[in-house]
């Protein structure tokens, strides 16, 4: 099946390390997505990649690295410069083609213990 | 700051009734709307979307209106049903950017 997927699902990190987020899609799209949503809060926008080898800061980037070196995956560093890294972490992937709506991963719940 | 926001962050709803979750952006040049629905623990999944160029767009239950004079969006539930239950968030496209943008949500609680 046709589908976005990101693991794991639970993931837990010791204060100082660095951790990486899988995200891979078959949907064959170009644009990759990273979110951060904390409780009660929206989706705030890490980075994105419109396309193979480029990606851009979104509104949150500090303390967050990601590479796209195959269209199907973008993964997602949480460095130990990210001050608060607890969080719920969503993937998403859509079309190059403007106006078409994005597909969300079932995300990456990261806890800082 | 986000463009797009949320007049109400928690809404409640006899089952049965009709639910309107309101929306509004900020960003004149969005050309592009989404609602998305997310319950709890899941990523969010797409419910409709609608073009700017249109007023007015139906689905199964569901009706998308966009006002692009006072920047307004809406999405109206017809009959809610305890399903419905979930955060629902508008997002827009911003075609210059090419990102896409959430606002902070709303969360229907439906009352039996």
């Amino acid at each position: 099946d046709g589908g976005i997927t990101q693991s794991p699902k639970y993931l837990f990190r010791k204060e100082g390390q660095n951790v990486t987020l899988s995200c891979e899609q078959n949907l064959n799209h170009d644009a990759m997505y990273w979110y951060r949503q904390d409780p009660g809060q929206g989706l705030r926008l890490i980075y994105y990649s419109q396309i193979v080898n480029d990606f851009q800061k979104g509104d949150i980037a500090e303390g967050y690295s990601v590479s796209r070196e195959k269209k199907e995956s973008f993964p997602l560093t949480v460095t130990s410069a990210q001050k608060n890294p607890t969080a719920f972490y969503l993937c998403a992937s859509s079309a190059w083609d403007r106006n078409t709506e994005a597909f969300f991963g079932q995300g990456t719940r990261l806890t800082v213990v | 700051g986000e463009s797009v926001g949320l007049h109400l962050p928690t809404l409640s709803v006899q089952e049965g009734d009709n639910s309107i979750i309101n929306c509004a952006y900020s960003n004149s040049a969005s050309d592009y709307f989404i609602w998305y629905k997310q319950e709890s623990g899941k990523g969010p999944q797409f419910i409709i979307d609608i073009r700017s160029n249109m007023d007015k767009r139906q689905g199964q239950r569901v009706t998308v209106l966009l006002n692009k004079t006072v920047k307004h969006l809406s999405l109206q539930i017809a009959a809610t049903q305890p399903g419905d239950s979930a955060v629902y968030f508008c997002a827009e496209n911003i075609s210059q950017d090419d990102k896409i943008i959430f606002g902070k949500g709303t969360r229907l609680h439906i009352l039996p």
